[in-house]
């Protein structure tokens, strides 16, 4: 069963403006939290984290929000570049002793020059 | 530096046929991951090994896979018999046991194709 969720495939938004991404997970143990970006015949590549402990973490123009309660979290790219186009998964990790991640379907970003 | 290796890139193959994808780690790293990609599942862990010992094999889908970690710079993934089911791509991925929480470097895939 999926612990990681992300329900929107595609994403397509205009260059400038903002993308927000989308995630959601089902398992309390989750405590940390990653969000990777993945260019077409590419592995993916770790892009910005955030844990628990906090609600918002910023990397330039990524910004991952938290919402524990709701068990969600997004990710919001401003202002939305051409190159920011790639799929991006969103990963979860239960316990600091832990170093798997429970992955999400990835959600298809296209930024509209 | 060298990122991690995996071979082939592609593979296609007949079902029933014996298949075998490997990974090089980056050289320190001593956590190994074996990922299956689909459409459906997205990206879904397989098994993983700390210091050349597997961990957790529960992501393995069925007595057809094994994974084999013999030393710190090679890992193989292999799948026998084959089937259709199994067409997908297949990425590995390596990290630092207390390195930075959740941060995993991975090779650029192998797509399988099982006709």
């Amino acid at each position: 069963d999926q612990q990681v969720k992300q329900n929107s495939p595609s994403l397509s938004v205009q260059e400038g403006r903002i993308s927000i991404l989308n995630c959601d997970y089902t398992n309390s143990m989750f405590d940390y939290f990653l969000w990777y970006k993945k260019y077409p015949a590419e592995g993916p590549t770790f892009l910005i984290s955030i844990s628990s402990i906090k609600d918002k973490n910023e990397d330039g123009r990524f910004t991952v929000f938290l919402n524990k309660s709701a068990k969600h979290l997004s990710l919001h790219i401003v202002p939305s570049q051409p190159g920011d186009s790639a799929v991006y998964f969103c990963a979860a990790s239960a316990g600091s002793g832990a170093n798997n991640l429970f992955f999400g379907t990835g959600t298809r970003l296209t930024v509209i020059p | 530096d060298a990122g991690v290796i995996q071979s082939p890139r592609h593979e296609v193959t007949e079902m029933g046929q014996e298949v075998t994808l490997r990974c090089k780690p980056i050289s320190g790293h001593n956590s190994l991951f074996w990922y299956r990609q689909t459409m459906m599942r997205g990206l879904e862990l397989l098994i993983y090994f700390n210091n050349n010992v597997p961990i957790d094999d529960s992501g393995m889908p069925e007595d057809r896979f094994s994974a084999k970690m013999p030393n710190a710079s090679f890992s193989t993934l292999k799948i026998q018999p084959s089937e259709p089911r199994d067409s997908a791509v297949y990425f590995c991925a390596s990290s630092v046991l207390g390195g930075p929480r959740g941060t995993q470097h991975f090779g650029d895939g192998t797509r399988l194709s099982i006709l």
